[in-house]
């Protein structure tokens, strides 16, 4: 089956700063890439995705970018916020699944 | 619009009981899905279920069982409950098949 990996576990950076949060996976097949950003006590909420027939996708300070032949996708926040601060977590979907990575807690210090 | 919602917000059982966790999908969506989240870990995919029926599993025991409802809602049943199922369960719904998934609040179960 899928499998996704998801680093760093940690990220911690200065408010203003870029944050990059990188993901590879293993089955080729996979075609739909989304991100969540989950915060204290709350369920997951999809903040950006991408399908595999797209390089890169922008939305205001967040961007997505694809490596279909290196499998990977990575997560770009610039001129992060404190409010960025949570856990943000990976997908690929694979079939009739979708598997996560692990998490990265991104701290934003003011 | 309304999201997703789940009920209870907590659950508080027993090793050996049964517990039942709630989830309304967003208007429209006929995809529910249930993941598992664990202290400290990330999402465990259990099950789907998609005009009705059952459509996937995850590698989870089957004490782990739901349905769907007609109106798409959809229950969780957890059976002979162990403490390792103590954990955040996740509900969520989409419109089209496993794609763009919209997550609830979770239901926090813990099994003393």
């Amino acid at each position: 089956g899928e499998n996704v990996e998801q680093h760093p576990s940690t990220l911690s950076v200065q408010e203003g700063d870029s944050a990059v949060i990188k993901c590879t996976y293993s089955d080729s097949a996979s075609n739909y890439f989304p991100w969540y950003k989950q915060e204290l006590g709350k369920g997951p909420q999809l903040i950006i995705d991408i399908r595999s027939n797209v390089g890169e996708k922008k939305d205001q300070r967040i961007a997505v970018t694809l490596n279909k032949t290196a499998k990977h996708f990575s997560l770009h926040i610039t001129e992060t916020q404190p409010e960025d601060s949570a856990v943000y977590f990976c997908a690929a979907k694979a079939g009739n699944m979708l598997t996560f990575g692990g998490g990265t807690r991104l701290m934003v210090k003011p | 619009e309304a999201g997703v919602t789940q009920s209870p917000t907590h659950l508080i059982k027993t090793r050996g009981q049964q517990a039942t966790l709630r989830c309304s999908p967003i208007s429209g969506h006929t995809s529910v899905y249930w993941y598992q989240q664990a202290l400290g870990l990330g999402l465990q995919f259990l099950l789907w279920y998609d005009e009705g029926e059952e459509r996937n599993r995850g590698n989870f025991p089957p004490r782990f069982s739901g349905r769907q409802f007609p109106n798409y809602s959809s229950e969780l049943n957890v059976n002979a409950l162990e403490l390792e199922d103590s954990a955040l369960y996740l509900c969520a719904s989409s419109l089209t098949s496993w794609l763009e998934q919209y997550f609830g609040p979770g239901t926090r179960l813990t099994v003393t």
